[in-house]
């Protein structure tokens, strides 16, 4: 069974800029969670969906949003881009809400200039 | 919220036991975790405890948990060098709580 991808695997953008970050979750996983992964504060939580619907989130400001599609896969977007939101995006996913083991995928490195 | 605190480094021989030590604040995880970090990579899950086990064995890995100091522990007997990455420890609230991250660097 093929592990969660995303795409693209390295990007770079400018300030002011915004930018789409894709997930495909491992087949017949439903729920996917993203974390934003930077050397100052480590691995945070972005938010959690589940059948096309955002289900946690956590405290990033409203630049931040995603969505998920009904195949489960999902997208996030960062929009007004700032020198601070280079990091590592990790996408996670597991079967359903109430599982415990998630499983990462390989992160898009998002570099802004 | 809950704060999750490693040591940052450690360094072992080839052959020798790790181990990595874990701190946290918020009792209310149902599990704890242990992912593993290669350069350049996502994360890998390497094993996880209920929080109403004290120990939970998995080959080379042994999960330590003490409930009353808030204190997780994952040793890692025989420490090879492909065992040399970032080790994160977690904790699930209503979402994963990661701490600061051990590196550990094997030589030989």
């Amino acid at each position: 069974k093929a592990g969660v991808t995303q795409t693209p695997r390295y990007l770079i953008k400018t300030r002011g800029q915004q930018v789409t970050l894709s997930c495909s979750p491992i087949s017949g996983h439903r729920s996917v969670s993203w974390y934003q992964q930077t050397p100052g504060q480590g691995l945070q939580f972005l938010f959690e969906y589940f059948s096309e619907t955002q289900r946690n989130k956590g405290n990033f400001p409203g630049r931040f949003s995603g969505r998920q599609f009904s195949n489960s896969r999902s997208e996030m977007n960062v929009s007004t881009l700032e020198l601070g939101d280079s990091a590592l995006y990790l996408c996670a996913s597991k079967p359903e809400l109430a599982d415990n083991e998630q499983f990462f995928g390989p992160g898009t490195r998002l570099t802004v200039l | 919220g809950e704060d999750v605190e490693q040591s940052l480094f450690l360094s072992v021989r080839e052959g020798d036991s790790s181990v990595i030590n874990c701190t946290y604040t918020d009792s209310s995880s149902t599990y704890l975790y242990w992912y593993k970090q290669e350069p350049g990579a996502g994360l890998q899950l390497l094993t996880y405890i209920f929080s109403n086990m004290d120990m939970k064995q998995d080959q080379r890995l042994t999960v330590l948990l003490n409930k009353k100091d808030k204190h997780l522990s994952l040793r890692i007997a025989d420490t090879q060098t492909g065992d040399s990455a970032i080790y994160f420890c977690a904790g699930d609230t209503d979402k994963l709580i990661f701490g600061t991250g051990t590196r550990l660097q094997v030589f030989p």
